[in-house]
């Protein structure tokens, strides 16, 4: 079972910032937090990933909570072009490494 | 470099046939994935290695098998192909575990009939 969990849907208007949330209650102290995305009708992209402290890269920034139990992935200026399905997963660091996908979160952005 | 890619980009196959998806990548990437997503749904897991030789089932194996005999080609094979496994494929490899991000192919889409 996916280790994950988002909302189904969130919706934003263009040039407005969008929250993105995910909750890993069981997440362990050796796992990365990791965001890609899915435009339609291709495959997902990496979109940034964490470890403790909040990251920001041209495309995002990354929220992680004190405990990491969650986190957020940040959107400043939401575009039509981000209209995506969002994936939040765990990466461990050891051996075993059964990456498995959550529904992610379809975002839908209005103009 | 091409980074990950995967042959055919469409198939429509008859019940019962076999046929190989393949997946290579150039980037010297030791793990590699094949995942399925049904219209409207997320990402399943079939398969996944993490290294030449060693290959372990994901979340959805039932149907296919896969090989890894060289670091740069993770081939996903159907041998009885079934109406359920219309899907759209994904390859994904990526250089380690932890911290290193995942890359994935443009997919391939099958239509069984």
């Amino acid at each position: 079972d996916a280790k994950t969990t988002q909302p189904n849907s969130m919706e934003s208007n263009e040039e407005e910032p969008v929250h993105l949330p995910c909750n890993h209650s069981t997440i362990s102290g050796t796992d990365y937090i990791h965001w890609y995305r899915q435009l339609p009708s291709q495959g997902p992209e990496y979109v940034i990933h964490g470890l403790t402290s909040n990251v920001n890269n041209r495309m995002a920034s990354l929220a992680i909570a004190e405990d990491r139990k969650s986190s957020t992935l940040i959107l400043h200026r939401a575009t039509l072009r981000d209209a995506a399905v969002y994936y939040c997963i765990l990466r461990d660091v050891t051996d075993t490494d059964k990456l498995i996908f959550g529904t992610g979160t379809r975002l839908q952005v209005f103009p | 470099n091409a980074g990950v890619t995967q042959t055919p980009k469409f198939r429509i196959l008859k019940i019962g046939q076999s046929m190989t998806l393949q997946c290579t990548q150039d980037m010297n990437h030791n793990y590699m994935y094949w995942y399925r997503q049904d219209p409207g749904m997320g990402l399943k897991l079939i398969y996944y290695s993490v290294g030449a030789g060693i290959t372990d089932k994901g979340e959805v194996p039932n149907g296919y098998n896969v090989s890894r005999s060289t670091t740069e080609d993770f081939p996903l094979r159907l041998e009885l192909a079934a109406p359920s496994q219309t899907s759209v494929y994904f390859c994904a490899s990526s250089a380690g575990q932890g911290s290193s991000p995942l890359h994935f192919g443009n997919g391939t889409r099958l239509t069984v009939t």
